[in-house]
């Protein structure tokens, strides 16, 4: 089957760092995404991994190991405005199709 | 980067009438598109996948005859909501996979707000 899990919420502090955890079971495996969605906005694009390691943008870092099912979205110097809901996504290619199975997001709460 | 627009952003309508939303890619062309529907604090759920020049693929259940997904060209897909009913009230959003980018990811639309009234 597909399943992806990743925390209900989390809450951290202006200034520190966080982790947030995501393990799948997908079929067909080819790339884990993260994704973060403001309140009553579409998801933007933060990262994407395929191999197994750490992947670095800015003060974001996303990591995977395919053989665990596993991925975690870091986020350091946090600020106000990354409060919001991050969304962790596997995609599947089966036969030439592609689809993208969320998890339910990890809404994160920054405060000051 | 890679746009992808959404018509209209808002829609209200009364109860038993159809509600066309447009999707479309500005500045690439998408093999594949995908419509999702979320609800209030919920993730998105994927109603259905479309590729251009072939029928949908849907979700289980998610009916075909309510949902009208036709994807005429590599940078427009359409999503209609035929006799809407205040439980089909959501967020509907669109995302496209670009052909050919190496990057995999689908780039969303703004997202469209339905309310049926």
């Amino acid at each position: 089957g597909q399943n992806i899990d990743q925390p209900t919420e989390m809450t951290a502090t202006e200034g520190a760092i966080v982790q947030i955890n995501c393990t799948y079971q997908t079929s067909g495996f080819n790339g884990l995404f993260w994704y973060q969605q403001h309140a009553g906005e579409a998801p933007t694009f933060l990262s994407y991994n395929v191999l197994d390691g750490l992947e670095e943008k800015g003060r974001f870092s996303s990591f995977l190991s395919r053989s665990k099912g596993y991925s975690y979205l870091l986020l350091k110097e946090l600020q106000m405005k990354d409060s919001a809901s991050y969304l962790c996504a596997a995609m599947s290619s089966t036969s030439g199709t592609y689809k993208y199975i969320f998890g339910t997001g990890t809404r994160l709460k920054v405060l000051a | 980067g890679a746009v992808v627009s959404q018509h209209p952003s808002w829609v209200i309508c009364k109860s038993g009438t159809s509600v066309k939303i447009e999707c479309r890619s500005l500045d690439f062309q998408a093999t594949t598109m995908f419509w999702y529907r979320q609800f209030p604090k919920q993730s998105l759920m994927l109603m259905a996948t479309s590729n251009e020049g072939s029928k949908a693929t849907y979700e289980q259940g998610v009916e075909k005859d309510k949902f009208l997904i036709n994807h005429a060209s590599l940078t427009l897909s359409t999503l209609t909501v035929t006799s809407a009913h205040p439980e089909d009230s959501s967020f509907y959003i669109c995302s496209a996979r670009a052909y050919g980018r190496a990057d995999e990811t689908q780039y969303f639309g703004p997202g469209t707000r339905l309310l049926v009234l």
